[in-house]
């Protein structure tokens, strides 16, 4: 089992261009959290998503920010004409049910985006 | 609404002593209390967490935490750190919300072990 899979790892775009960021979830988890962290602070929630449906996008900014999930492939993170505030560690996690009981988010290494 | 204070950003304590890492947090409702590490340049890793019974939890590296409710604090100790504990760490508190988590981080605290 190859844990959560996030590429890339690093990804250095210009100001104006487009990011995707693209999160495999554990084999058998049908549920993605993705989180932000920027500089000097902890993780902060972005959006939770099902197979094919988004659940909670509360912590999405309101613009160039979008998710996905869809029933075939990866979760995709896209960011659309990017500035540089938007240069951030961004977190998959995904979890086999969403309730609680034991369950525990488990996490990818993280796509670190850099805009110049 | 729920949130995670972590008092201090950086903690340096030389190798085999003892060290604490401060958490508090705040909630209206029930909420579990975790502890993730980072090692540099790698995604988070479940450290412990308290989800109810014994308030004192324990992860393999030698880790404790104690979660008092009366203080609302989850504090992570650890009597003789190591070289190799060098990294961020993270308190978190989950909530069940609709059949799904909420997860809220504190900001972190960063250990340096000092040779």
């Amino acid at each position: 089992n190859a844990g959560v899979m996030q590429n890339p790892r690093h990804l250095v775009r210009r100001r104006g261009q487009e990011a995707r960021l693209r999160c495999s979830p554990m084999k058998g988890h049908s549920h993605v959290y993705w989180y932000r962290q920027l500089p000097e602070e902890g993780l902060k929630f972005m959006v939770y998503l099902q197979k094919e449906n988004i659940i909670d996008e509360s912590g999405m900014p309101k613009e160039r920010f979008s998710a996905e999930f869809p029933k075939e492939g990866p979760s995709i993170l896209r960011i659309q004409q990017v500035v540089r505030g938007d240069s951030a560690a961004y977190f998959c996690a995904s979890s086999d049910q969403g309730g609680f009981g034991a369950n525990v988010l488990t996490f990818g290494a993280g796509s670190r985006l850099t805009v110049l | 609404a729920q949130s995670v204070t972590q008092l201090d950003s950086q903690v340096p304590v030389f190798e085999e002593a003892p060290v604490e890492l401060r958490c508090n947090y705040s909630s209206s409702v029930s909420v579990y209390l975790f502890w993730y590490v980072q090692y540099p340049n790698q995604g988070l890793q479940l450290l412990l967490k308290y989800l109810s019974g014994s308030t004192l939890v324990e992860s393999i590296n030698g880790f404790e935490a104690e979660f008092n409710k009366s203080q609302t604090s989850f504090h992570l100790r650890k009597p003789s750190v190591h070289i190799s504990d060098t990294a961020e760490y993270f308190c978190a508190v989950h909530r069940n919300s609709g059949g799904y988590q909420k997860v809220t981080f504190g900001i972190g605290t960063k250990l340096q072990v000092i040779p």
